[in-house]
């Protein structure tokens, strides 16, 4: 079974900064992986896959990249909305399609 | 629009069995591979269970083999998961999610919102 396993596992930030958090998988994935949000008491949304393909309706602000075993989420110019758990997901070896810990990002 | 709507979630004991079902409506069905993923109370998101489209194909984490069984009625739009001798560490909110396609080792883009299954005694 693949580890992903994401650092810092909080993170604060103040708004309008930049957020960059991290994934690392225990082997290579290739490109897959994917990030979501989730907000407090709702389901999770997927915000990037492929490593750097952003999905449908997500903001620019959101990025993506990394391939074999380091991936990186870079949230620009940080907005009150965005205030929330990250997660990252291999889809590569399954299964099981392991997700990470998650990485809390807090107001500063 | 694609929705999906978990129900079945409830307070069970030790030991006992529980089915979860997920209506889908907004899509084809029948076209979309279909995934349960749980979260414990404060904790992260668990893959448990993946089906194919069309039924054939079934999949599972290690913890739930041998006790939960995925299924689907296309017919019914309807995706199920069978949970049996549930124990303490299922307590869960359950989701279903969909890749949005019959690749079923792809991303997943469409989330129900849960449900809430509570073991204890």
């Amino acid at each position: 079974e693949i580890v992903m396993t994401q650092s810092p596992a909080t993170l604060s930030v103040s708004p309008r900064e930049r957020a960059t958090l991290s994934c690392r998988a225990s082997q290579s994935v290739s490109s897959n992986v994917a990030w979501y949000q989730q907000k407090f008491g709702q389901a999770p949304r997927l915000l990037i896959y492929d490593a750097s393909t952003r999905a449908t309706g997500i903001p620019p602000r959101f990025s993506g990249s990394g391939s074999g075993t380091e991936f990186t989420l870079t949230i620009t110019s940080l907005q009150s909305e965005d205030f929330a758990v990250y997660y990252c997901q291999q889809y590569n070896d399954w299964p099981p399609h392991t997700f990470g810990q998650g990485t809390k990002l807090e107001i500063k | 629009e694609v929705q999906l709507v978990e129900s079945g979630g409830a307070l069970v004991q030790p030991g006992r069995s529980l089915r979860l079902s997920c209506a889908a409506s907004g899509f084809t069905f029948s076209t979309y591979a279909m995934t349960w993923v749980r979260q414990a109370p404060g904790e992260g998101l668990e893959w448990v269970s993946a089906i194919s489209s069309s039924g054939a194909s079934a999949y599972y984490e290690d913890s739930v083999k041998g006790r939960f069984t995925i299924s689907r009625d296309n017919s019914k739009n309807t995706l199920y998961l069978q949970m049996n001798s549930l124990r303490v560490d299922d307590t869960a909110v359950y989701y279903c999610a969909s890749p949005g396609g019959a690749n079923i080792r792809a991303r997943l883009f469409y989330w129900g919102q849960g449900t809430l299954v509570t073991v204890s005694s």
